[in-house]
Parts: structure tokens; C-alpha cells; sequence
């Protein structure tokens, strides 16, 4: 079945890095945009930006530009997002979802905590 | 940027009644040159992510059962469900696929009375 899983939970320091991937099943990676959107506790839904596995082109949101970064590895239909000097306030949930405008499916969520 | 506004916050509807969802949309999203409506609905049960529900504003996703609909205009829309059932108690969200950067309303929570 089409599905995308994400890796497991992360705990960062105050201003590391953190890497989430989402790896691709059921259908051809390279066909469909994978988006990034994370969720904070108790929160509403912040979409952080789209990439197209076949070109590599991306589209972040202005919030995260210039710490935010969507790469993909087209052989193992894996996409990666990267997050950088992270705070506290990014202590959320962080999801990829497959789509060019609506979303689905969505990954399980990557649990990112970010503590000093 | 394209804000979402949904009412109410939250709403607790009886087992087997009606139970309406609004969103309102800062500026249009229904693109005249193809007259669709760049607006999804998303079901959010407590410890699971999104699943997409209508998109299209009102084009039912594959697998979603028919008690669920979507209606609406270029800026104000409707997530209906025609008969609650216990299974539907989630958090309901709109968003926008109009434009970038993608935007969602800030959430129904929908309860049973």
C-alpha cells in the first residue's frame, strides 16, 4: 500500500541540528511532492515547506528560511528534512506527507524534543 | 499569506445527529480558469496524524465513508457529517492549496454531547 515512515524520535540541544527522513513505499518517489508540516503539543497543523523528488526543487516557508533544508535520495525513495539552530519552540511533532495540494498519506510523525 | 478561520472551536453534537464544521478563507481560493476549489479537510484522531477526508472542497478521498461531505464557495466552506458516530470524535482542520505557503485553519475539535 502507498505509505511514507518516518524515522524515530529525537532529543536536540538548543542549537544543533536535527535531521527527520521519510521513506517512500507503494508508489513511484519520484512522481508526487513531498511536503513537511509539524505540530507542536496540544497545537494546530504549520505546513514548513514542499520539495519535488524528481528535480530536487523546494519551496520553504518564509518562517524557516535560511535554517531549513529538503534534500531526497532518489535510490532508496527516502526524503530528508533538516532543521537547524534549533530552540525550544521547535519542540514539536514533524510529519512528511505525500501531495501537490492536499496531502496524503502522512507519515507517522517524527517527535523532535528540544531541551538544554 | 492565506489565513484560515474556522468556527466553531469546538462542538459537541448528539450520536446520530448533524454536525457542521465552517471555514472562511481570507481571499479566494477557487481558480476561475478550471472553477475548482483549492480547499481540503483533514480528520485528526488523538495520537495519529491527519488524514486527509474532502479535497476539492468537495470531492470525497477514496475510503471515507458518505456521511461525511464538503460544500462551499470561493472564501467560506462546510465539513459536514450527516450522522455522527463515535468513530468520528477527532480534531477536524481546513487548509488551502491555493497558493504558497500552504494554510490551515486552527482546528474543530468535535466531541460527543
Amino acid at each position: 500500500q502507498v505509505q511514507v515512515v518516518q524515522s524515530g524520535a529525537e532529543v536536540k540541544k538548543i542549537g544543533a541540528s536535527v535531521k527527520v527522513s521519510c521513506k517512500a513505499s507503494g508508489y513511484t518517489f519520484t512522481s508526487y511532492d513531498i511536503n513537511w508540516v509539524r505540530q507542536a503539543a496540544g497545537q494546530g497543523l504549520e505546513w514548513m515547506g514542499w520539495m519535488n523528488p524528481s528535480s530536487g526543487y523546494t519551496g520553504y516557508a518564509q518562517k524557516f528560511q535560511g535554517r531549513i533544508t529538503m534534500t531526497r535520495d532518489t535510490s532508496i525513495s527516502t526524503a530528508y528534512l533538516e532543521l537547524s539552530s534549533l530552540t525550544s519552540e521547535d519542540t514539536a511533532i514533524y510529519y512528511c506527507a505525500r501531495g501537490e495540494g492536499w496531502f496524503g498519506p502522512w507519515g507517522q510523525g517524527t517527535l523532535v524534543t528540544v531541551s538544554s | 499569506d492565506i489565513v484560515m478561520t474556522q468556527s466553531p472551536d469546538s462542538l459537541a453534537v448528539s450520536l446520530g445527529e448533524r454536525a457542521t464544521i465552517n471555514c472562511k478563507s481570507s481571499q479566494n481560493v477557487l481558480n476561475s480558469s478550471n472553477n475548482k476549489k483549492y480547499l481540503a479537510w483533514y480528520q485528526q484522531k488523538p495520537g495519529q496524524p491527519p488524514k486527509v477526508l474532502i479535497y476539492w472542497a468537495s470531492t470525497r478521498e477514496s475510503g471515507v465513508p458518505d456521511r461525511f461531505s464538503g460544500s462551499g464557495s470561493g472564501t467560506e466552506f462546510t465539513l459536514t457529517i450527516s450522522s455522527l458516530q463515535a468513530e468520528d470524535v477527532a480534531v477536524y482542520y481546513c487548509q488551502q492549496y491555493y497558493t504558497t505557503p500552504v494554510t490551515f485553519g486552527q482546528g474543530t475539535k468535535l466531541e460527543i454531547k
